[in-house]
């Protein structure tokens, strides 16, 4: 079992629908969370990050953490085809020290 | 600031030959981590440094290596080549790095294919 689960997608939404991307994780140790958005032939680009459960609102993204049940969710408001892109869940690992990525959500938005 | 830079953005080379690819972290920045990308295999750390010395390393065979320099510019060697080591190879700065938990900043990454 992968110590982080993504589902890989593709996943095709109509323009300024909600957009949900989860991942599970499997060990309790990982305290730091954070998503990726990745364009086509570029590097992934920092979206958002959170350290504790509950919600983080920037703009039209929600982070949610339930650490109870190791799941992570981000969410996409009024979605745009600007956002069509590979989504990665990341966590830092605190006894290997080393981020580990979940492996990505194809993401498209369709005008 | 200047995000961060990696040279060359894509290269070819032959099996058995060896590459070297470079970062340059964002300015103030001291830990510079690789990572491998493949379709198949997801991002996949490679190694960490910090303040010239690797911290951290995933689980790659030794002909993947590196180091950091005092300018915490950073190189990646990668020797005999094989046909599975075409992939996506990013380069990720922060402050502190994987020791904290401060965040990564990823250059556009250099596209290597082996032939």
């Amino acid at each position: 079992q992968k110590e982080v689960e993504q589902d890989p997608g593709p996943l095709s939404v109509p323009e300024g629908a909600i957009v949900s991307l989860n991942c599970t994780y499997s060990n309790s140790a990982f305290q730091y969370f954070m998503w990726y958005r990745q364009y086509s032939r570029k590097g992934p680009e920092l979206l958002m990050y959170t350290y504790s459960s509950g919600n983080k609102e920037d703009g039209r993204f929600t982070a949610q953490v339930d650490k109870s049940s190791k799941y992570i969710s981000l969410f996409i408001r009024d979605s745009q085809p600007s956002d069509s892109a590979t989504y990665l869940c990341a966590m830092p690992s605190s006894s290997a020290s080393k981020i580990i990525f979940g492996s990505g959500t194809r993401l498209s938005i369709r005008p | 600031k200047a995000g961060v830079t990696q040279t060359p953005r894509y290269l070819i080379k032959t099996r058995g030959q060896q590459v070297t690819l470079s970062c340059s972290p964002i300015s103030g920045h001291r830990s510079v981590s690789w990572y491998q990308q493949t379709p198949g295999q997801g991002l996949q750390f490679l190694f960490e440094y910090f303040s010239e010395t690797q911290r951290n390393k995933g689980n790659f065979p030794g002909r993947f290596s590196g180091r950091q320099f005092s300018n915490s510019r950073s190189e990646m060697n990668v020797s005999t080549l094989e046909l599975g080591d075409s992939a996506l190879y990013l380069c990720a700065s922060s402050p502190m790095g994987l020791a904290g938990t401060n965040e990564q900043y990823f250059g556009p990454g250099t596209r290597l294919t082996v032939t």
